[in-house]
């Protein structure tokens, strides 16, 4: 059974450093694209980036760009979203998600999700 | 990139038939047969429920299908059930900026 395990919630002050992880079970992780897509509260959905954990080759919408680092480490099946400055703004629930295989444009398996609250 | 354009929200009544609308442009959903639509219910992630335009994964009922005309696809969910109301995006690859997803649309199931 394919399944995408995220971190758990997280409660920072701005400013602060976070690293949060999504891990993947199931499948040939290696293989497979996974997205990170952020939804603001009561808000939307919104790519973020995307990378390929066999060779770490990741890329980056134009509004997330700089702002945050997409990393894998495929010796234990995780990618990684990271924050070096959070900002209030940054409160929001963060998703994993997989691409369902080369040659796809969709995201077939999805992780529960990570909270992020940002305050002082 | 700006989001693709669907309706705020959307209403029917159990058994009847509604659409959902999402418009983007020919270097998005005109550009090719990438859009995807995304079923989520609140405190839940999304879930798939059509890819590549009319594919419906395995486990989603046959009562939500897909279309696309030019740079509008849509959603078709016929014999509304309660279980349905949900917020619904669309998505489409892009040719400049990997993925864009739609605003969202709240269905409400009278």
């Amino acid at each position: 059974e394919v399944q995408l395990v995220q971190s758990r919630a997280e409660v920072k002050k701005p400013g602060e450093s976070l690293k949060i992880s999504c891990q993947g079970s199931g499948y040939s992780f290696p293989y497979y694209w996974i997205a990170w897509v952020r939804q603001m509260p009561g808000k939307g959905l919104e790519w973020m980036g995307i990378i390929y954990p066999r060779d770490s080759t990741t890329r980056y919408t134009p509004s997330f760009q700089g702002q945050v680092t997409i990393s894998a480490d495929k010796s234990v099946s995780t990618v990684y979203l990271q924050w070096s400055s959070l900002k209030a703004s940054d409160t929001a629930i963060y998703y994993c998600a997989r691409q369902d295989g080369y040659g796809t444009y969709y995201f077939d398996f999805w992780g529960q999700g990570t909270l992020v609250t940002v305050s002082s | 990139q700006s989001a693709l354009t669907q309706p705020a929200s959307v209403s029917g009544s159990p058994g009847q038939s509604i659409t959902i609308s999402c418009t983007g442009t020919s270097s998005d959903v005109g550009a090719h047969n990438y859009v995807s639509w995304y079923q989520q219910h609140p405190g839940n992630a999304p879930k798939l429920m059509i890819f590549e335009v009319s594919n419906r994964p395995s486990g989603v009922p046959d009562r939500f299908s897909g279309s696309k005309s030019g740079n509008t696809a849509s959603l078709t969910i016929s014999g509304l059930q309660a279980e349905d109301e949900a917020d619904y995006y669309c998505t489409s690859y892009t040719t400049s900026t990997l993925w864009v997803f739609g605003g969202g649309t709240e269905l409400t199931v009278l």
